[in-house]
């Protein structure tokens, strides 16, 4: 399993509540990201980082905002959470990894992932 | 418009049976596609990932297939455990920039019972 890390792992909160998601990896991954996840949906790309002060707003508009101080640190903050917010969040970094034929992908590796119910 | 879709969405079958998922998608230009394996309340596992230039790829009892000419994909289970209980999820990934989006499916929730 990789050495990637989320806590909580479970919140639930009243509306209006300032939160954080902490996600670390123990890897030495330049590349970092954050996916929201509902229910039978496919992931979709709330934030990444590609190394420290890098950050990037990915495909899905959120109100979530993200900080990258150090490589292995990439939180995710809600300024004030509402129930349209209930979701889970995963967190996931990457490495570059060389492939046959002189190509090379960059192999994700997922967090357990937090499970946020706004109330 | 890049999509990946899954079939079936989800599937019961008897411990020690066989099944096959599938994968049809319409990224393009194709990098690679990947298998992850998602426990319930995990986050997903990579099981497999195959370039344009494979089209078999084994992982123990899972084998992947990928058509790239067809655009579609299977991920096949052999001799299913109870362990096997999770979705699985077909990731597509192109080659427009340094590295590339990655497109997901919704998975396949697949039950295997005793």
């Amino acid at each position: 399993e990789a050495d990637i890390y989320q806590t909580p792992r479970y919140l639930v909160i009243g509306t209006g509540k300032k939160i954080t998601l902490e996600c670390s990896q123990t890897m030495g991954h330049d590349k970092m990201y954050w996916y929201q996840q509902d229910p039978g949906m496919e992931l979709h790309l709330i934030h990444y980082s590609y190394g420290v002060n890098s950050t990037e707003k990915g495909d899905l508009s959120s109100e979530s905002t993200v900080s990258r101080i150090r490589t292995e640190h990439f939180p995710l903050t809600l300024e004030s959470a509402r129930p349209s917010h209930t979701s889970q969040y995963l967190c996931a970094s990457s490495s570059l990894v060389a492939s046959g034929g002189g190509s090379s992908y960059n192999e994700q590796f997922f967090g357990p992932g937090t499970r946020l119910t706004v109330l | 418009k890049n999509q990946v879709e899954q079939s079936p969405q989800s599937l019961i079958i008897l411990e020690g049976k066989n099944c096959t998922l599938q994968c049809n998608y319409t990224v393009s230009p194709f990098s690679n596609l990947r298998w992850y394996k998602q426990d319930t309340g995990r986050g997903p596992v990579s099981l497999t990932i195959m370039t344009f230039s494979e089209n078999t790829k084994s992982n123990g009892r899972y084998t992947a297939t990928l058509d790239a000419d067809t655009k579609q994909s299977s991920l096949h289970i052999t001799a299913s455990q109870l362990s096997d209980s999770a979705s699985y999820i077909c990731v597509v990934n192109d080659r427009g920039s340094t590295l590339g989006r990655l497109y997901f499916g919704r998975g396949t929730q697949l039950t295997v019972w005793p």
